[in-house]
């Protein structure tokens, strides 16, 4: 089975609201980890990676955090816009020789 | 920069009958990968080529797909017989070098859609 997935199939935000997207990954061994965002009809986008050896990275409105005691990364979305409406997938991996490896995906929604 | 080029974008086959995708990574990038994406499912690799070698083929199905990258670029995903179970994205992406790791991103390009009926 899926060794990353998610807590949330679905979440609904205001216009303007930060939003917060979880992730859970079993596997112990991963060193890399990545969020993508899909937005409907179109391929995965990098968002933002993050090592195993870091706790938090910040890019442009969006934060990542890892939590590895508790095996768990999150994906912070400040000021969402209509624009950020797609599905988040977060994905994991177990080094340069290793496969990238998606959870199931939420579905972002932004109320305008 | 172009990005990684698929086609064909849609198409619909009956089960039994085949069918071929073709992708066209980034310039530059030797690695290549097929994932297979089930609706409401997250991408799943198929295989893995570093220029026009196989690093990764444990979760293609050999029994009736196959994946060529000849000359270390364009690749062809093929499938036959299609099975309604194939139905299914089917998104190519690249990297500059085999990945995934810090600052080799994987890019990924919009997919072929298939549908077995």
């Amino acid at each position: 089975g899926e060794s990353v997935g998610l807590h949330l199939p679905t979440l609904s935000v205001q216009e303007g609201d930060n939003s917060i997207i979880n992730c859970a990954y079993s596997n112990s061994a991963s060193d890399y980890f990545i969020w993508y965002k899909q937005e409907s009809g179109k391929g995965p986008q990098f968002i933002i990676d993050i090592r195993s050896n870091m706790d938090k990275r910040q890019g442009q409105r969006v934060t990542v955090l890892l939590n590895k005691t508790v095996k768990h990364l999150s994906l912070q979305i400040a000021a969402t816009q209509p624009g950020d409406s797609a599905v988040y997938f977060c994905a994991e991996s177990g080094g340069s020789q290793g496969n990238l490896i998606f959870g199931k995906g939420t579905k972002l929604s932004v109320k305008p | 920069e172009a990005g990684v080029a698929q086609s064909p974008r849609y198409k619909i086959i009956e089960k039994r009958q085949s069918v071929a995708f073709w992708c066209n990574p980034i310039s530059g990038h030797a690695t290549l990968y097929w994932y297979q994406q089930i609706l409401g499912q997250g991408p799943k690799l198929l295989i893995q080529f570093q220029n026009n070698g196989v690093v990764d083929d444990s979760q293609l199905p050999k029994d009736r797909f196959s994946a060529e990258r000849l000359k270390g670029v364009d690749s062809t995903l093929k499938i036959q017989p299609a099975k309604l179970e194939d139905s299914a994205v089917y998104l190519c992406a690249s990297s500059l070098l085999r990945g995934p790791f810090s600052g080799n991103t994987i890019y990924f390009g919009e997919g072929s859609w298939l549908t077995v009926v």
